[in-house]
């Protein structure tokens, strides 16, 4: 079955690098995705990464998948205050109408 | 220009009594998906509607969830007999069509306290 897993938290100081890591499952993800909830809000998709790529960057942020492994990565570089939210992963698997499936969030908190 | 906007953002009710949650989803948008967001849980998924039509019914945690779709906008989730595990915030996406790699656009949620 599917499954998404996730750390709980991290904590990081303003101005380092953050790396939030995802195991999934199911081998047949076709689409991976970081979606990022502040407080209050609804989920914002940050970026996601179809299965035959390694790796995609935008701006700060730095996907890293690997397939052999079912590892999923999110660095944010040069992390900011602003950053503190809880960051799902989620995958989209082959078969379904895309409907994801989510881990339970990591709560990234920034140290000033 | 709006995103996914979500009605009511906080309701509190007593067990037993029904709640309809409302959904309006961004112009244009075919598909809408219906998530559950419980404490320590993460989100999980409901139902989803393809125009006016739910193909998949089998992710509504029981036979007291019920969600319709109307004119392929407006979505509403009916929760009848409330439960306290029925606490939750409930999610509404929409995307431009269903199928893989279609951007899900979130709306805020509705926070569902059943006392």
């Amino acid at each position: 079955g599917e499954d998404v897993e996730q750390s709980l938290f991290l904590s990081v100081r303003e101005g380092d690098s953050s790396v939030i890591n995802c195991t999934y499952t199911d081998s047949s993800s076709t689409y991976l995705y970081w979606y990022k909830q502040e407080p209050g809000a609804g989920l914002q998709l940050l970026t996601y990464i179809f299965s035959n790529m390694d790796m995609k960057q935008d701006q700060r942020l730095t996907v890293l998948l690997n397939k052999k492994d079912k590892h999923l990565s999110l660095r944010i570089a040069d992390t900011q205050t602003g950053d503190s939210a809880i960051y799902f992963c989620a995958e989209s698997i082959r078969g379904s109408q895309g409907n994801l499936i989510f881990g339970k969030g990591t709560k990234l908190s920034v140290k000033p | 220009g709006a995103g996914v906007s979500q009605s009511p953002s906080n309701k509190v009710t007593e067990k037993g009594k029904d709640v309809e949650l409302r959904c309006d989803p961004i112009s244009g948008h075919t598909a809408l998906y219906w998530y559950r967001q419980s404490l320590g849980q993460g989100l999980e998924f409901l139902i989803y509607f393809q125009g006016n039509s739910a193909p998949d019914k089998s992710g509504l945690p029981s036979d007291r969830f019920s969600a319709e779709r109307t004119g392929g906008s407006v979505s509403t989730l009916t929760i009848q007999r409330t439960q306290q595990e029925d606490s939750a915030v409930y999610l509404c996406a929409s995307s431009s069509r269903t199928g893989k790699g279609e951007t899900q656009y979130f709306g805020p949620g509705t926070r569902l306290l059943v006392l």
